[in-house]
């Protein structure tokens, strides 16, 4: 069966401090990967997707980025961390573009 | 701009009885959409998915139903138990194959 993992699960930081949150995706291979915010009182907002090792594409400009250095991982990284960069970090995986997805479990960032 | 929309926020039900959330979409005509749980601090977990040529869809005690007359799409939950609290998202495929959510509706079931 399928598994999808993040961490860390809750992450305090400091305003201007870098970040890196993991997303690795296990029992499945070539999946297409998404990271989501979901801010308070707010929807959920997609940030990055891939469909492919090295191919990230973005839905919206901020100061994070996203690489895909393996089939099954998926990493969300900042270099200075702003205070509206706060949120859930959900990280999701589908088989394809038409299929359901698969949430992990979230990391909750504060900023400070 | 093509919109998925949850109207309500909140619902509250009683114990047993049928919850019936809804879903709108506007200046959109999507392929199919999507029904999600959600638990506080906890990822949406997916429950049901119906394409726009089938007009219904059960799961055990979920029925989603889709109507493309009124771009609506309707989720219910029969004989609720106050475990079914949550809020539900709703949503559509995007052009690359990731999903736009609703903001979702927060259902309440009480004893």
């Amino acid at each position: 069966s399928q598994t999808i993992h993040q961490w860390p699960a809750t992450l305090v930081q400091p305003v201007g401090s870098p970040l890196s949150l993991e997303c690795t995706v296990e029992g499945t291979s070539n999946p297409n990967l998404y990271w989501y915010r979901q801010a308070a009182g707010r929807g959920l907002q997609l940030l990055f997707y891939s469909v492919g090792i090295g191919q990230i594409s973005s839905e919206v400009p901020q100061n994070l980025s996203a690489s895909r250095p393996q089939d099954r991982q998926f990493i969300l990284s900042s270099k200075k961390l702003l205070l509206s960069d706060s949120g859930f970090y959900l990280c999701a995986w589908s088989q394809s573009r038409v299929y359901e997805q698969y949430f992990g479990p979230g990391t909750r960032l504060t900023v400070t | 701009s093509q919109k998925i929309e949850q109207n309500s926020e909140a619902l509250n039900i009683q114990e047993g009885k049928t919850a019936t959330l809804t879903c709108n979409y506007t200046n959109y005509s999507p392929a199919y959409l999507q029904w999600y749980r959600q638990d506080p601090g906890r990822g949406p977990v997916f429950l049901l998915l119906i394409r726009e040529n089938e007009k219904e869809k059960r799961k055990e005690r979920l029925k989603v139903t889709f109507d493309t007359t009124l771009k609506q799409s309707l989720f219910h939950i029969t004989a609720s138990q106050p475990a079914d609290s949550a809020t539900y998202l709703c949503a559509r495929g995007g052009s690359q194959g990731n999903l736009i959510f609703g903001k979702g509706t927060k259902l309440s079931v009480k004893p």
